[in-house]
C-alpha cells in the first residue's frame, strides 16, 4: 500500500462547476500538506501550502487538512478551463525529510 | 529569470550508454532534489542533497550517480542506460526549515527516453 493514496481520475467537469479533490494518507507523521498543479509537459508548480489541521483559502482555491481522519482535500470554485491539468497532493513529516506525492488527479474542465 | 533550469528538454540515447542532466537553481535555496516521474505521472524521490551534502539517498540502483558541486548545482549520471529508466526527471529545490520543508520549485523536466 502507497504512503499516500490519489484517483487518478480523469475528473470532467463543466466550467463553473465547484471541483473537489482528495487524498488520504497512511503515515500520521506528516504534518506539512501540499497541492501541486502540473500541466502536460511541465513541472509541478505550487498551488497550496498547509502546516497541520484546518483550511487555508487563497483565490478560487481551498485547502482542507483532516489529521484524525488523514484525509487532505482541495477544492476549486467556480472551475475554468485553464485549471485543467493534474493536480498532485504532497506531504511530509518534519526533519529532512522529502516530499512524498500522490499519484496526482487528471482534471479537465470543459467549456 | 529566477528559477530552477535543467538541461537538457528532451534526451534520446540507446541502451547501454552513458548520459548526464545538469540542474541549476538561482533562488538561494539550500535543498536540492531529483525526482522521477513515470508513465502514470507517479512522482518518486530519488536524491536530495543539502549545502552539497546527500542527505536523501533512495533505492536507486547505483547506476545513478548524483553530483554537487555547490548548492546552486546538482547534475544527475547515469551509467549504461535501460529501458526502464525511461521516464521524466525533474530537479526541484526547496528552502529546508528547522520545522520541515517549505514548497519546492521544480525544474520543467527531462524527459528521457532509452531506445
Amino acid at each position: 500500500q502507497k504512503e499516500v493514496e490519489q484517483d487518478p481520475g480523469p475528473l470532467s467537469v463543466p466550467e463553473g462547476a465547484i471541483v473537489s479533490l482528495n487524498c488520504t494518507y497512511s503515515n500520521s507523521a506528516f504534518q506539512y500538506f501540499m497541492w501541486y498543479r502540473q500541466y502536460s509537459r511541465k513541472g509541478p508548480e505550487l498551488l497550496m501550502y498547509t502546516y497541520s489541521s484546518g483550511n487555508k483559502e487563497d483565490g478560487r482555491f481551498t485547502a482542507q487538512v483532516d489529521k484524525s481522519s488523514k484525509y487532505i482535500s482541495l477544492f476549486i470554485r467556480d472551475s475554468q478551463p485553464s485549471d485543467s491539468a493534474t493536480y498532485l497532493c504532497a506531504m511530509s513529516g518534519t526533519g529532512r525529510r522529502a516530499l512524498t506525492f500522490g499519484s496526482g488527479t487528471r482534471l479537465q474542465v470543459q467549456p | 529569470d529566477t528559477a530552477v533550469s535543467q538541461t537538457p528538454k528532451y534526451l534520446v540515447t540507446q541502451m547501454g550508454n552513458d548520459k548526464s542532466i545538469k540542474c541549476e537553481q538561482n533562488l538561494g535555496h539550500d535543498t536540492m532534489y531529483w525526482y522521477k516521474q513515470d508513465s502514470k505521472k507517479f512522482l518518486k524521490i530519488m536524491f536530495s542533497y543539502n549545502n552539497k551534502e546527500l542527505i536523501i539517498n533512495e533505492t536507486v540502483p547505483n547506476r545513478f550517480s548524483p553530483k554537487s558541486p555547490d548548492k546552486a548545482h546538482l547534475n544527475l549520471h547515469i551509467n549504461s542506460l535501460e529501458l526502464g529508466d525511461s521516464a521524466v526527471y525533474f530537479c526541484a529545490s526547496s528552502q529546508e526549515f528547522r520545522t520541515g520543508p517549505y514548497g519546492y520549485t521544480f525544474g520543467s523536466g527531462t524527459r528521457l527516453t532509452v531506445v
